[in-house]
């Protein structure tokens, strides 16, 4: 069974501008969430989505969104990026409420 | 609180040495424990699990100690091995009907021959 794929691994852009960053789970998974990893903060919650809807939310500015589709695919959206915002971004699929989460390989943001 | 990863501790241990790894979780009430391992340019990788109904769970060379009394985790690593050098991330659940883990800071594990 495939592991969770993120795509794309790496991203550089500017301040100002948006970003979408896509996340394939694990075949049968539903839950999806979202972690962003810095050498400063280490991993925080961003939002977590389960059958399309949005469950969960963490401690981040409304730049930040994500949405999930009908087939439990995910993307995150960054608007008007920060200097700040570079970091590993993770994605992570469930099967379920207190299941095992396996994390992809992440997408590095570098904003400059 | 949140996961706060401002000091990374390292444990340095020789090969064939068993390690131990030991993580404290903020909540209560949180209901399930994960172990994860990072190795640089990956993401996290699913170690060993255990609920809070249990006090220790063994897999294969990795075992997990539950204290939640003094809200203690622990992860112990047999016959430690040159491939075992990673980041070691304890995470705690919420629970609350949401997966919504809190991570620990993070401990570097050096295994040196």
């Amino acid at each position: 069974k495939a592991g969770v794929t993120q795509t794309p691994r790496y991203l550089i852009k500017t301040r100002g501008q948006q970003v979408t960053l896509s996340c394939s789970p694990i075949s049968g998974h539903r839950s999806v969430s979202w972690y962003q990893q810095t050498p400063g903060q280490g991993l925080q919650f961003l939002f977590e989505y389960f059958s399309e809807t949005q469950r969960n939310k963490g401690n981040f500015p409304g730049r930040f969104s994500g949405r999930q589709f009908s087939n439990s695919r995910s993307e995150m959206n960054v608007s008007t990026l920060e200097l700040g915002d570079s970091a590993l971004y993770l994605c992570a699929s469930s099967s379920g409420v207190g299941e095992k989460l396996f994390f992809g390989s992440g997408t590095q943001l570098s904003v400059l | 609180g949140e996961s706060v990863g401002l000091h990374l501790p390292t444990l340095s241990v020789q090969e064939g040495d068993n390690s131990i790894i030991n993580c404290a979780y903020s909540n209560s009430a949180s209901d399930y424990f994960i172990w994860y391992k990072q190795e640089s340019g990956k993401g996290p990788q699913f170690i060993i699990d255990i609920r809070s109904n249990m006090d220790k769970r063994q897999g294969q060379r990795v075992t997990v100690l539950l204290n939640k009394t003094v809200k203690h985790l622990s992860l112990q690593i047999a016959a430690t091995q040159p491939g075992d050098s990673a980041v070691y991330f304890c995470a705690e659940n919420l629970g609350g009907g949401y997966n919504k883990l809190i991570f620990g800071a993070g401990t570097r594990l050096a295994v040196h021959p």
